[in-house]
C-alpha cells in the first residue's frame, strides 16, 4: 500500500538534546513538507521541499533543520535550540501532478522531559 | 498576506443535526481550498477540495462550495454521525511555485448520540 510513515509515534527529549523525525513515502511524490501543530493554533509550515536537494524554509524554521538525500525521505532535526519543541509534528507530500494537494502521515508527537 | 478564517468551536451537535462549519479566505489570484479532517491522535485526512471558483467538493456526506463572490468555502453535512467527531480545518494554497498550505485554527465538531 502506498502512503506516507512517521516515526516514531512517540518521542521524547532531553534538554540540549536533537532529535530526528522520520518521515518516508511511497508515493512517488516530489513535493515534501513538515508542519507543526500546537492546540488552538492549526499547522504551522517549518520546511519544505520540491525536489531532491532543495529545501527551503517555512514560517517557523528556526531551531529545525532537514535534508533531502532521496526522493522518499524528508527527516526533521528538532535542535537543542528550539526552546519550545512540545508540539505534534505533521509530514505531508504533493504530487507533481497535483501540485495544489497535500497528503499528510499520522504525525509523531514529541515531548521534553 | 493570504489567511484563512474559520468558525471557532467546539461545535457539539447531536446525531442526525445539520452541521455547517464556516470558512471564509483571503488571497491574491485564485487559490484552491480545501477541508482536512483530523481524528483524535491522528494526521489530517483530505476530505474535499475544489480548485476554481463555483466547484463543489463532496465526500461523505460532507460538500463545500468555493465562492468567490462572498470569499467563502463554508462544510455542510445534512445528517451528522457520532464517528464525524474530529477537527475540521479549512485551507487554501495559492498555487504559487514553493507554496504550502494555509490552514485555519481548526473547529472541533462533537457529535453525541
Amino acid at each position: 500500500d502506498g502512503g506516507i510513515t512517521q516515526s516514531p509515534k512517540y518521542l521524547f527529549r532531553k534538554e540540549g538534546q536533537n532529535v530526528t523525525l522520520s518521515c518516508e513515502q511511497n508515493l512517488n511524490h516530489d513535493a515534501m513538507y513538515w508542519y507543526r501543530q500546537d492546540p488552538g493554533q492549526g499547522l504551522r509550515l517549518i520546511y519544505y521541499s520540491q525536489i531532491v536537494n532543495d529545501f527551503q524554509k517555512g514560517d517557523i524554521a528556526e531551531g529545525y533543520s532537514v535534508s533531502r538525500e532521496k526522493k522518499e525521505s524528508f527527516p526533521l532535526t528538532v535542535t537543542s535550540a528550539q526552546k519550545n519543541p512540545t508540539a505534534f509534528y505533521l509530514c505531508a507530500s504533493s504530487p507533481r501532478t497535483e501540485v495544489e494537494t497535500q497528503y499528510f502521515g499520522p504525525g509523531t508527537r514529541l515531548l521534553v522531559l | 498576506g493570504d489567511s484563512v478564517t474559520q468558525m471557532e468551536g467546539p461545535v457539539t451537535l447531536s446525531e442526525e443535526a445539520f452541521l455547517t462549519i464556516n470558512c471564509t479566505y483571503t488571497a491574491t489570484g485564485y487559490p484552491s481550498l480545501f477541508w482536512y479532517v483530523q481524528y483524535p491522535g491522528e494526521g489530517l485526512q483530505l476530505l474535499l477540495k475544489a480548485t476554481k471558483a463555483d466547484d463543489k467538493g463532496s465526500n461523505k456526506g460532507f460538500e463545500a462550495t468555493y465562492r468567490k463572490e462572498t470569499t467563502s468555502f463554508h462544510l455542510e453535512k445534512g445528517s451528522v454521525q457520532v464517528s464525524d467527531s474530529a477537527v475540521y480545518f479549512c485551507a487554501l494554497n495559492t498555487n504559487q511555485a514553493g507554496t504550502a498550505l494555509i490552514f485555519g485554527k481548526g473547529t472541533t465538531l462533537s457529535v453525541s448520540s
